[in-house]
C-alpha cells in the first residue's frame, strides 16, 4: 500500500508564525522523505531531502520524519509572504529508483497574511 | 543556467489528436521522469528512464508513450487513447542512484477541447 494523506488545506496564517505541515502514510518500507514547494501554475521545487527517522535543518526549514508513526512534518520558522505555496510531500522506498517511484501526497495550500 | 525546459506552457488539443510535450534538460542528468498533477490530487508517475534508449512504465502510462533517444530529451505523447489527458504535466530529472532527489521543469497544461 502506498498511500500518503496530506491535509490539503487552505492553511492561512500571520506573517511571522510557525507553521506546520504534516503527512502520514501506511507503507512501513519507506525510508526517503522529501518536501517539495510548488508555487501557482510552476513545477515543484525539493525543498528538504532526509533519510529515515530525525530530524534535518535548514534555514527556516526543519524536516521531522517520525517512522514509528509514520508521520512526516516541515516547520516553517518566520514564515514570510513568499512562503505562500502549495507544499507537497513525497516518499520512496529506495534511493535507486525502480518502478516504485516516488509517491506524492496531495499537498498542503499556505497562505501567508501579510 | 542549467535546468529543465518544457514546451510549449500552454497546449491545447482536439479529441482524437496525439499530441507531443517536449521536455529537455542541460543538467546531465541520466534519469527522466513524466508526471501527471490534475487537481487536488498528487503528481502520479507516466514514464521513466533511467538511461538513453530506456524506460519503463510508470503506475498510470495507458495512453502515452515516450521515447529517449538522446540524453538531453524525453518528449512525451498524449495519445487519442488517453481518455482524459486534461492536466498539467510535469518532467523531472535526477542523478542515477539519487532518484530522490528529483529536479521539475516547469510544466505544460494540456487542455482538450
Amino acid at each position: 500500500q502506498k498511500e500518503v494523506e496530506q491535509d490539503p488545506g487552505p492553511l492561512s496564517v500571520p506573517e511571522g508564525a510557525i507553521v506546520s505541515l504534516n503527512c502520514t502514510y501506511s507503507n512501513s518500507a519507506f525510508q526517503y522523505f522529501m518536501w517539495y514547494r510548488q508555487y501557482s501554475r510552476k513545477g515543484p521545487e525539493l525543498l528538504m531531502y532526509t533519510y529515515s527517522s530525525g530530524n534535518k535543518e535548514d534555514g527556516r526549514f526543519t524536516a521531522q520524519v517520525d517512522k514509528s508513526s509514520k508521520y512526516i512534518s516541515l516547520f516553517i520558522r518566520d514564515s514570510q509572504p513568499s512562503d505562500s505555496a502549495t507544499y507537497l510531500c513525497a516518499m520512496s522506498e529506495s534511493s535507486g529508483g525502480g518502478a516504485d517511484g516516488l509517491t506524492f501526497g496531495k499537498g498542503t495550500h499556505l497562505i501567508i497574511q501579510p | 543556467d542549467g535546468g529543465i525546459t518544457q514546451s510549449p506552457k500552454y497546449l491545447f488539443r482536439k479529441e482524437g489528436q496525439n499530441v507531443t510535450l517536449s521536455c529537455e534538460q542541460n543538467l546531465n542528468h541520466d534519469a527522466m521522469y513524466w508526471y501527471r498533477q490534475d487537481p487536488g490530487q498528487g503528481l502520479r508517475l507516466i514514464y521513466y528512464s533511467q538511461i538513453v534508449n530506456d524506460f519503463q512504465k510508470g503506475d498510470i502510462a495507458e495512453g502515452y508513450s515516450v521515447s529517449r533517444e538522446k540524453k538531453e530529451s524525453f518528449p512525451l505523447t498524449v495519445t487519442s487513447a488517453q481518455k482524459n489527458p486534461t492536466a498539467f504535466y510535469l518532467c523531472a530529472s535526477s542523478v542515477p542512484g539519487h532518484f530522490v532527489r528529483q529536479y521539475f521543469g516547469p510544466g505544460t497544461r494540456l487542455t482538450v477541447l
